[in-house]
């Protein structure tokens, strides 16, 4: 069975850079019919799709946040990470990875996610 | 972006009644395939969100067939037949035609 787990810090301080891996177990991030992303949900707000990395390295990323991101993957450790540069409290959320399949390059359904954690931004 | 509108943003359910959860999109999400890039999710207490229907219709791997999805378009409906106790969490659609975008999510509890 699949599973993905996100690590990393749970408190990040003003204008630092947020770094977040995703560790995937069950199955490998190299599989063809899928991609990896990141997902985040601010305290009592909506989600969000900040990004994704697709098998072959290449990335998309939501324009609302594309001169922050950076997403990528180390295929040894099958692990993929996020990096989430000059935080501000508003980037302040549960951040969520998971795994995507696409048909014809398009997202046909997020499955599974993993736990979330929560990232506070506060000095 | 894509906007994605639920109703109701909160549903109290007798177990054993049905249930039912409206997303509209601001735009059509129907692709020339035929495909409509809706789906559905469960996000229950303490754990990760977990996908219900895909492609608007289909139901995911282990999905009780209790929950059907329908819908074209711009307006979709997510159904389930008989409520049970298990069903209760926050449920939420996502369309992935562009930038994939979320509902604002309609919590189910038991009354």
């Amino acid at each position: 069975q699949l599973q993905l787990q996100e690590s990393g810090p749970g408190l990040v301080k003003p204008s630092e850079t947020l770094s977040l891996t995703c560790t995937v177990s069950g199955g490998s991030i190299s599989s063809s019919s899928h991609f990896w992303g990141w997902i985040r949900q601010p305290p009592g707000k909506g989600l969000e799709w900040i990004g994704n990395i697709f098998h072959s390295g290449s990335t998309y990323y939501n324009p609302s946040l594309r001169s922050r991101v950076t997403i990528s993957a180390d295929t040894s450790k099958n692990q993929f990470s996020l990096k989430l540069s000059s935080m501000t409290a508003a980037d302040t959320a549960v951040y969520f990875c998971a795994r995507a399949s696409m048909i014809r390059g398009v997202i046909s359904g997020v499955d599974p996610w993993g736990q979330g954690t929560l990232v506070t931004v506060s000095s | 972006d894509i906007v994605m509108t639920q109703s109701p943003l909160s549903l109290p359910v007798t177990p054993g009644e049905p249930a039912s959860i409206s997303c509209r999109s601001s735009q059509s999400l129907l692709q020339s395939d035929g495909y409509n890039y809706l789906s559905w999710y469960l996000h229950k207490p303490g754990q990760p969100p977990h996908l219900l229907i895909y492609l608007g219709s289909n139901r995911a791997s282990g999905v009780p067939d209790r929950f059907s999805g329908s819908g074209s378009g711009t307006d979709f409906t997510l159904k389930i037949s008989r409520v049970e106790a298990e069903d209760v969490g926050v449920y939420f659609c996502m369309q992935a035609l562009q930038t994939p975008t979320f509902g604002g999510g309609t919590k189910v509890e038991i009354k």
